[in-house]
């Protein structure tokens, strides 16, 4: 049990698109939802945490309109990078929790390259 | 804010071997940790955590003791496997609430046969 999985699992986009990332808990309703970066062998930084039905929590230093990040239902998270730049190249990690443990459960991660 | 500091990898053993991957944080308040692990083209699995003080978390033959006085919460296995190669992540909970976790760099083990 307590699957989460994203999509796509890599992407490849020109730079000035924007692209969208889902994150879907499969087994478990999701009242909280978290989005990670990770550049490469470095650890996973917080970007943002979404509760369902409100707006997200960007963590210092992220830009909210830059990365948005919509949690319309409790199984579905979405993140999109707005006219994307090849420094946002990165692995984005989303994760979800049912409130009702500490424990996060982590999707399998998205490649996002942009040219 | 809680930071974790974690043992630099990689780290590279022969089947069998003992393991240890240091872990240690710096945090206020009352911080819960937590080991995870990633094998190859999976997501982050929580591998086992802790809640209080001398607690220890134990799965899969891997084991790690929370120790306040230390700040620390190493991860050890006796006698590790081939399938143990993952990347492996040190977190810490603040309890403050919020769910959110700090993580260390994580440290990438392979045993080889």
């Amino acid at each position: 049990g307590a699957v989460v999985s994203q999509h796509p699992s890599r992407v490849i986009c020109k730079s000035g698109t924007s692209v969208k990332i889902e994150c879907r808990s499969l087994d478990f309703q999701a009242t909280t939802m978290f989005w990670y970066r990770q550049f490469p062998k470095q650890s996973l930084m917080l970007m943002a945490t979404s509760n369902e039905g409100s707006k997200a929590t960007y963590e210092q230093g992220v830009e909210k309109d830059k990365f948005l990040i919509n949690h319309a239902s409790l199984t579905l998270s979405t993140l999109t990078v707005t006219s994307a730049h090849p420094e946002d190249s990165s692995f984005y990690i989303c994760s979800a929790s049912s409130g009702s443990t500490d424990t996060q459960y982590f999707g399998p991660g998205t490649r996002l390259t942009v040219l | 804010g809680n930071s974790v500091t974690q043992m630099e990898g990689p780290v590279t053993l022969s089947e069998e071997a003992f393991l240890t991957i240091n872990c240690t944080y710096t945090a206020t308040g009352y911080p819960s940790p937590f080991w995870y692990v990633q094998y190859p083209g999976e997501g982050l699995q929580l591998l086992l955590k802790a809640t209080k003080a001398d607690d220890k978390g134990s799965n899969k033959g891997f084991e790690a003791t929370y120790r306040k006085e230390t700040t620390s919460f190493h991860l050890e296995k006796g006698s590790v496997q081939v399938s143990d190669s993952a990347v492996y992540f040190c977190a810490l909970s603040d309890n403050s609430g919020n769910e959110k976790l700090t993580f260390g760099t994580g440290t990438r083990l392979t045993i080889i046969p």
